[in-house]
Protein backbone atom coordinates (compact mmCIF):
# COMPACT_ATOMS: atom_id res chain seq x y z
CA UNK A 1 0.00 0.00 0.00
CA UNK A 2 1.88 3.02 -1.02
CA UNK A 3 -0.92 5.44 -0.39
CA UNK A 4 -1.50 8.86 1.50
CA UNK A 5 -4.82 9.64 2.45
CA UNK A 6 -5.99 13.31 3.51
CA UNK A 7 -8.89 14.33 4.73
CA UNK A 8 -11.24 16.39 4.09
CA UNK A 9 -11.19 17.03 0.41
CA UNK A 10 -12.21 20.15 0.88
CA UNK A 11 -12.49 22.68 3.54
CA UNK A 12 -14.28 26.23 3.77
CA UNK A 13 -13.70 28.33 7.12
CA UNK A 14 -13.87 31.58 8.20
CA UNK A 15 -11.13 33.64 9.55
CA UNK A 16 -12.34 33.40 13.14
CA UNK A 17 -12.77 29.44 13.25
CA UNK A 18 -10.39 26.91 14.01
CA UNK A 19 -10.29 23.66 12.43
CA UNK A 20 -7.70 20.65 11.69
CA UNK A 21 -6.44 19.08 8.27
CA UNK A 22 -5.72 15.10 8.91
CA UNK A 23 -3.30 12.85 7.25
CA UNK A 24 -2.99 9.33 7.57
CA UNK A 25 -0.31 6.41 5.80
CA UNK A 26 0.21 2.82 6.26
CA UNK A 27 3.80 2.68 4.39
CA UNK A 28 5.84 2.41 7.80
CA UNK A 29 6.98 5.73 6.79
CA UNK A 30 9.12 8.00 9.64
CA UNK A 31 8.74 11.13 8.21
CA UNK A 32 5.79 13.09 7.36
CA UNK A 33 5.57 16.39 5.57
CA UNK A 34 2.99 19.34 5.55
CA UNK A 35 2.99 21.65 2.15
CA UNK A 36 1.75 24.83 0.66
CA UNK A 37 0.55 24.97 -3.04
CA UNK A 38 -0.83 28.14 -4.65
CA UNK A 39 -2.39 27.75 -8.06
CA UNK A 40 0.51 27.26 -10.66
CA UNK A 41 3.36 27.07 -8.07
CA UNK A 42 5.65 24.52 -6.54
CA UNK A 43 4.67 22.78 -3.17
CA UNK A 44 6.64 25.20 -0.49
CA UNK A 45 7.66 22.95 2.31
CA UNK A 46 5.93 23.72 5.62
CA UNK A 47 6.85 21.38 7.90
CA UNK A 48 8.97 18.34 8.82
CA UNK A 49 7.95 15.57 11.12
CA UNK A 50 10.61 12.91 11.69
CA UNK A 51 10.08 9.84 14.13
CA UNK A 52 7.50 11.66 15.72
CA UNK A 53 9.71 14.90 16.29
CA UNK A 54 9.26 18.15 14.45
CA UNK A 55 12.31 18.58 12.78
CA UNK A 56 11.65 21.15 10.23
CA UNK A 57 9.73 24.26 10.30
CA UNK A 58 10.29 26.40 7.85
CA UNK A 59 9.33 30.28 9.53
CA UNK A 60 5.60 29.61 9.46
CA UNK A 61 2.48 31.85 11.25
CA UNK A 62 2.00 30.42 13.92
CA UNK A 63 -1.89 30.39 12.87
CA UNK A 64 -0.60 26.96 11.25
CA UNK A 65 0.18 24.41 13.96
CA UNK A 66 1.26 20.91 13.15
CA UNK A 67 1.06 17.60 15.55
CA UNK A 68 2.07 14.62 14.89
CA UNK A 69 0.28 11.71 17.15
CA UNK A 70 2.00 8.69 16.17
CA UNK A 71 4.02 7.53 13.25
CA UNK A 72 0.86 7.54 10.86
CA UNK A 73 -0.79 10.06 11.75
CA UNK A 74 0.00 14.14 11.12
CA UNK A 75 -2.39 16.77 11.85
CA UNK A 76 -2.62 20.37 10.61
CA UNK A 77 -4.70 22.98 13.46
CA UNK A 78 -5.89 25.96 11.92
CA UNK A 79 -6.56 28.95 13.76
CA UNK A 80 -7.25 32.06 13.08
CA UNK A 81 -6.36 32.22 9.28
CA UNK A 82 -6.31 34.93 6.43
CA UNK A 83 -7.84 34.69 2.79
CA UNK A 84 -4.05 34.54 1.37
CA UNK A 85 -3.40 31.05 3.39
CA UNK A 86 -6.35 29.62 0.59
CA UNK A 87 -4.61 26.76 -1.15
CA UNK A 88 -3.55 23.26 -1.43
CA UNK A 89 -2.21 21.42 1.18
CA UNK A 90 -0.19 18.67 0.66
CA UNK A 91 0.90 15.56 3.07
CA UNK A 92 3.68 13.56 2.25
CA UNK A 93 5.90 10.70 4.02
CA UNK A 94 9.07 9.00 3.59
CA UNK A 95 11.58 6.56 4.96
CA UNK A 96 13.53 8.95 7.15
CA UNK A 97 16.81 9.98 5.29
CA UNK A 98 18.68 10.02 8.96
CA UNK A 99 21.27 7.54 7.85
CA UNK A 100 22.16 9.91 5.04
CA UNK A 101 20.01 8.42 2.15
CA UNK A 102 17.41 10.51 0.68
CA UNK A 103 14.25 8.63 -0.10
CA UNK A 104 11.27 9.25 -2.21
CA UNK A 105 8.36 10.93 -0.83
CA UNK A 106 4.70 9.93 -1.54
CA UNK A 107 1.78 12.66 -1.76
CA UNK A 108 -1.37 12.54 -0.78
CA UNK A 109 -4.14 14.29 -2.88
CA UNK A 110 -4.48 17.28 -0.67
CA UNK A 111 -7.12 19.50 1.11
CA UNK A 112 -7.98 22.55 -0.79
CA UNK A 113 -8.60 25.04 1.92
CA UNK A 114 -10.90 28.12 1.36
CA UNK A 115 -10.74 31.31 4.29
CA UNK A 116 -13.64 33.20 3.95
CA UNK B 1 22.91 27.56 -3.00
CA UNK B 2 20.69 24.53 -4.72
CA UNK B 3 17.92 25.70 -7.10
CA UNK B 4 16.38 23.67 -9.81
CA UNK B 5 15.26 25.83 -13.00
CA UNK B 6 12.77 24.32 -15.24
CA UNK B 7 13.04 26.54 -18.38
CA UNK B 8 10.03 25.77 -20.02
CA UNK B 9 7.10 27.39 -17.88
CA UNK B 10 4.18 26.10 -20.89
CA UNK B 11 5.14 23.63 -23.40
CA UNK B 12 2.48 22.45 -26.16
CA UNK B 13 2.60 19.10 -28.05
CA UNK B 14 0.32 17.30 -30.27
CA UNK B 15 -0.84 13.50 -29.12
CA UNK B 16 1.92 10.86 -30.66
CA UNK B 17 4.31 13.62 -30.40
CA UNK B 18 7.60 13.32 -29.04
CA UNK B 19 7.87 15.27 -25.50
CA UNK B 20 11.28 16.20 -23.62
CA UNK B 21 10.90 18.52 -20.55
CA UNK B 22 14.31 20.47 -19.17
CA UNK B 23 15.39 20.81 -16.00
CA UNK B 24 18.77 22.13 -14.50
CA UNK B 25 20.23 21.96 -11.37
CA UNK B 26 22.90 23.92 -9.09
CA UNK B 27 24.20 21.38 -5.98
CA UNK B 28 28.02 21.34 -4.85
CA UNK B 29 27.28 16.96 -3.94
CA UNK B 30 25.80 14.43 -6.21
CA UNK B 31 22.20 15.27 -6.52
CA UNK B 32 19.05 13.05 -5.40
CA UNK B 33 16.66 13.99 -8.72
CA UNK B 34 13.37 13.30 -9.22
CA UNK B 35 10.20 14.09 -11.70
CA UNK B 36 6.80 14.60 -10.38
CA UNK B 37 3.89 15.01 -12.26
CA UNK B 38 0.40 16.94 -10.77
CA UNK B 39 -3.13 16.59 -12.57
CA UNK B 40 -5.11 19.16 -11.48
CA UNK B 41 -6.45 19.56 -8.34
CA UNK B 42 -4.72 16.22 -7.35
CA UNK B 43 -1.70 15.44 -5.13
CA UNK B 44 1.87 14.78 -7.23
CA UNK B 45 3.17 10.91 -8.18
CA UNK B 46 6.87 10.21 -8.45
CA UNK B 47 7.23 9.49 -12.45
CA UNK B 48 10.97 8.24 -11.83
CA UNK B 49 14.17 9.04 -9.95
CA UNK B 50 17.99 9.18 -9.88
CA UNK B 51 20.22 8.66 -6.97
CA UNK B 52 23.22 6.88 -8.47
CA UNK B 53 24.03 4.55 -11.41
CA UNK B 54 23.00 4.02 -15.16
CA UNK B 55 22.19 7.81 -16.18
CA UNK B 56 19.69 7.24 -17.68
CA UNK B 57 16.36 5.86 -15.81
CA UNK B 58 13.17 4.56 -16.86
CA UNK B 59 9.72 5.70 -14.91
CA UNK B 60 6.15 4.65 -15.11
CA UNK B 61 3.78 5.92 -17.81
CA UNK B 62 6.54 5.28 -20.68
CA UNK B 63 8.79 8.62 -19.21
CA UNK B 64 12.19 8.35 -18.97
CA UNK B 65 15.12 11.02 -17.52
CA UNK B 66 18.80 11.33 -18.43
CA UNK B 67 21.08 12.42 -15.95
CA UNK B 68 24.32 14.44 -17.61
CA UNK B 69 26.97 15.63 -14.78
CA UNK B 70 28.88 17.79 -17.06
CA UNK B 71 25.50 19.76 -17.87
CA UNK B 72 23.93 19.74 -14.59
CA UNK B 73 20.83 18.75 -16.21
CA UNK B 74 18.16 15.57 -15.70
CA UNK B 75 15.54 15.96 -18.57
CA UNK B 76 12.77 14.06 -18.92
CA UNK B 77 11.44 11.95 -22.36
CA UNK B 78 8.48 10.44 -23.63
CA UNK B 79 8.54 9.39 -27.44
CA UNK B 80 5.17 9.48 -27.79
CA UNK B 81 2.85 11.42 -25.96
CA UNK B 82 -0.94 10.71 -24.92
CA UNK B 83 -3.68 13.77 -24.04
CA UNK B 84 -3.76 11.80 -20.43
CA UNK B 85 -0.10 13.57 -19.74
CA UNK B 86 -1.64 16.47 -19.83
CA UNK B 87 -0.43 18.19 -16.44
CA UNK B 88 2.09 20.30 -14.33
CA UNK B 89 5.46 18.22 -14.20
CA UNK B 90 8.05 19.26 -11.55
CA UNK B 91 11.64 18.47 -11.24
CA UNK B 92 12.80 18.12 -7.97
CA UNK B 93 16.53 18.02 -6.05
CA UNK B 94 17.14 16.41 -2.23
CA UNK B 95 18.78 18.76 -0.51
CA UNK B 96 19.98 17.71 3.18
CA UNK B 97 19.27 20.64 5.93
CA UNK B 98 19.32 20.40 9.69
CA UNK B 99 20.15 16.27 9.52
CA UNK B 100 16.50 15.82 7.45
CA UNK B 101 16.23 15.71 3.62
CA UNK B 102 13.65 18.04 1.83
CA UNK B 103 12.89 18.76 -1.55
CA UNK B 104 13.89 21.67 -4.03
CA UNK B 105 11.07 22.15 -6.31
CA UNK B 106 11.24 23.45 -10.07
CA UNK B 107 8.76 25.93 -10.91
CA UNK B 108 6.94 23.07 -13.05
CA UNK B 109 5.93 22.85 -17.16
CA UNK B 110 2.85 22.92 -17.56
CA UNK B 111 2.21 20.17 -20.71
CA UNK B 112 -0.84 20.91 -23.29
CA UNK B 113 -1.58 18.12 -25.53
CA UNK B 114 -3.21 18.65 -28.57
CA UNK B 115 -5.33 15.71 -30.09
Amino acid sequence: DTEVTQTPKHLVMGMTNKKSLKCEQHMGHRAMYWYKQKAKKPPELMFVYSYEKLSINESVPSRFSPECPNSSLLNLHLHALQPEDSALYLCASSQDGQAGQFYEQYFGPGTRLTVT
Amino acid sequence: AQSVTQPDIHITVSEGASLELRCNYSYGATPYLFWYVQSPGQGLQLLLKYFSGDTLVQGIKGFEAEFKRSQSSFNLRKPSVHWSDAAEYFCAVGARRSGTYKYIFGTGTRLKVLA
